[in-house]
């Protein structure tokens, strides 16, 4: 079974800063990967997915990651934040299989002006 | 518009009821999704459906139950069997096949009175 871990529950930063989001994922076969982002008292909403090619993805709102076998991550950057990216990220994995997504635990990203 | 959509937005149960959520998606999704989403522990999977009349337990099965009687429906019953039924409860649906994302709903806040 898959399994994924974020490595920070909390990142402040602040704007016009970069940040990156760590992601690691734990699968004994091929994975896809998927990043999603939560606005509070709402649903999730997909940012970017990585399933095969180029390791570096670009996604919405000028979030990239990149995809990295050798360590098993996947981490989420942005070179300049801002207030409005104020929000909780989750990284997920899948295992190619019909079977749900396992989301990681979250990151509460909080830009300060 | 096609879209998700989850009623109530908030919800209250007395000791010893059952209540439903309800979740409507008119995407034409085969597959439908429920997660449990609590502060600090991510999203954690309760029932998924991949087609009408059949559903699977997730994660975290104990104190609820599901039907799938029509493709654009996918009902949450929070049975009195679950004895910690606080948290944020999150419909998802999403074409079948493991690189599909997926699209949220807003989600109910369910309280205990």
């Amino acid at each position: 079974a898959q399994s994924v871990t974020q490595l920070d529950s909390q990142v402040p930063v602040f704007e016009e800063a970069p940040v990156e989001l760590r992601c690691n994922y734990s699968s004994s076969v091929s994975v896809y990967l998927f990043w999603y982002v939560q606005y509070p008292n709402q649903g999730l909403q997909l940012l970017l997915k990585y399933l095969s090619g180029s390791t570096l993805v670009k996604g919405i709102n000028g979030f990239e990651a990149e995809f990295n076998k050798s360590q098993t991550s996947f981490h989420l950057r942005k070179p300049s934040v801002h207030i409005s990216d104020t929000a909780e990220y989750f990284c997920a994995v899948s295992d190619l299989r019909n079977t749900p997504l396992v989301f990681g635990k979250g990151t509460r990203l909080s830009v300060i002006a | 518009d096609g879209g998700i959509t989850q009623s109530p937005k908030y919800l209250f149960r007395k000791e010893g009821q059952n209540v439903t959520l309800s979740c409507e998606q008119n995407l034409n999704h085969d597959a439908m999704y429920w997660y449990r989403q609590d502060p600090g522990q991510g999203l954690r999977l309760i029932y998924y459906s991949q087609i009408v009349n059949d559903f699977q337990k997730g994660d975290i099965a104990e104190g609820y139950s599901v039907s799938r009687e029509k493709k654009e429906s996918f009902p949450l019953t929070v049975t009195s069997a679950q004895k910690n039924p606080t948290a944020f409860y999150l419909c998802a649906s999403g074409l079948a096949g493991p690189n599909e994302k997926l699209f949220f709903g807003s989600g109910t806040q369910l309280s205990v009175l």
